[in-house]
């Protein structure tokens, strides 16, 4: 079965530190991997997603495939950074009729102190 | 808005009793997937449905069914309400049928009283 680790329930950096935020996952075949964000009083959203390879809002994130990671990283923590922050893992290949969706890690929560 | 609208926002209940917890996807989206999220165990995959038809199942208890209609909204039955299903519900949904990008909705809190 999948299964999505993150193991800081919560995580306070200073501004203008470097943040990192932690994700293992659990997977025998090629995943797609995502982190989703969840500011205050908003809906969870997608942050960003392995195979697009992009940077939002500064983050970034690396697929370490030996390592069964995908880290969530930003050179620079700024005080909208703040969130609570969701590891997810999907099987690309999926056609159904399995335990399936989007599997979510417990979630981060990212405190960036003033 | 055209995003993913869930009702009601909150809902206090007795045990015993039971809910229906709705949800209309994103237009032009055809997957729907509920979502229970507690304390303990994050956010949990509960059911998928895709066009009206069951796709996936994940935890989701005996207790709890689930339907997609034409219209393609859904609904989330919770019958023999226990404390422990006391939860954020969340639907989301996304154009594909496998889970990928996934829109949510802003949650039905539950309480179990």
């Amino acid at each position: 079965a999948q299964r999505v680790t993150q193991p800081e329930k919560l995580l306070s950096v200073f501004k203008g530190a470097p943040v990192e935020l932690k994700c293992n996952y659990s997977y025998s075949g090629s995943p797609e991997l995502f982190w989703y964000v969840q500011y205050s009083r908003q809906r969870l959203q997608l942050l960003l997603r392995h195979i697009s390879r992009e940077s939002i809002k500064g983050f970034t994130a690396d697929l370490n495939k030996g390592e069964t990671s995908f880290h969530l990283k930003k050179p620079f923590a700024q005080e909208e950074d703040s969130a609570m922050y969701y590891c997810a893992l999907s099987d690309p290949m999926y056609s159904g009729g399995g335990a399936d969706g989007l599997t979510f890690g417990k979630g981060t929560h990212l405190i960036i102190q003033p | 808005d055209s995003g993913v609208t869930q009702t009601p926002k909150h809902l206090i209940t007795a045990t015993g009793q039971r809910v229906t917890l709705r949800c209309s996807p994103r237009s032009g989206d055809l997957s729907v997937y509920w979502y229970q999220q507690s304390l303990d165990q994050g956010l949990q995959f509960l059911i998928q449905y895709y066009n009206g038809e069951e796709r996936a199942k994940g935890n989701i208890l005996e207790r709890f069914s689930a339907q997609q209609f034409p219209d393609l909204h859904s609904e989330l039955n919770l019958s023999s309400l226990e404390l422990g299903d006391s939860a954020l519900y969340f639907c989301a949904s996304s154009a594909r049928i496998a889970a990928g990008e996934l829109f949510f909705g802003e949650g039905s809190r539950l309480t179990v009283l």
